[in-house]
């Protein structure tokens, strides 16, 4: 009973170079979320995705940085020519298909990519 | 905006007393609220959460209180151990046309002293 993969757990990149950051959600779930966490700070959101669309990317810087969760594979965060300002721990979280208000969407963590750049 | 207010920030107690955390969130159609405990290096892990339709939960060591009304609720963590150590996230959710986006605090490390 496979939880939220991601991959790599630590990745170092030089200034602009790129990163890819891979997230298989939890068996039976179709919602994936992505979060950003600098050091000694808390989770800010980035983007929200279900099979082949984006649902929400308010969170996601508009250069650089782009998500995708294709219908086959898992979903892949992609940050271009990374600065040292990139580097945090990103966060992969996922949720079944939505049961409605009455039982929320519950979303599960994977343990992180840290993405450092030197 | 909708933002989620956490405190303390830090909090230290000894082995033993009990512990509690405190959220207050801006959005009043918020009905589904978690917590989070994350260990260094790790992901956040749920612990407990509680919907809008209910006032307390309960489970074991650990309980979560809503107040829909003063918009709060709180964490609170009995006969504190030194496993218990970690950052502790509250979040506040909503359905937003169809889908359902996350407002975390911005944590509270708790430190249980032996």
């Amino acid at each position: 009973n496979a939880g939220v993969m991601q991959n790599p757990r630590h990745l170092v990149r030089r200034r602009g170079q790129e990163a890819r950051l891979r997230c298989s959600p939890m068996k039976g779930h179709s919602h994936v979320y992505w979060y950003r966490q600098l050091p000694e700070e808390g989770l800010k959101f980035m983007v929200y995705l279900q099979k082949e669309n984006i649902i929400d990317e308010s969170g996601m810087p508009k250069e650089r940085f782009s998500a995708e969760f294709p219908k086959e594979g898992p979903s892949i965060l992609r940050i271009q020519q990374v600065v040292r300002g990139d580097s945090a721990a990103y966060f992969c979280a996922s949720s079944p298909t939505s049961g409605g208000a009455a039982s929320g969407n519950t979303i599960y963590f994977g343990e992180g990519s840290w993405l450092t750049v030197v | 905006g909708e933002n989620v207010e956490q405190h303390p920030s830090t909090l230290s107690v000894q082995e033993g007393d009990s512990a509690v955390i405190k959220c207050t969130y801006s959005d009043s159609a918020s009905n589904y609220f978690p917590w989070y405990k994350q260990e260094l290096g790790k992901g956040p892990q749920l612990i407990i959460d509680i919907r809008s339709n209910v006032g307390e939960k309960k489970d074991q060591r650990i309980a979560v209180t809503l107040n829909k009304t003063a918009k709060h609720f709180s964490l609170h963590i009995t006969e504190t151990q030194p496993e218990d150590s970690a950052v502790y996230f509250c979040a506040a959710s909503r359905l937003t046309s169809g889908t359902y986006k996350y407002i975390f605090g911005t944590g509270t490390r708790l430190k249980v002293l032996a």
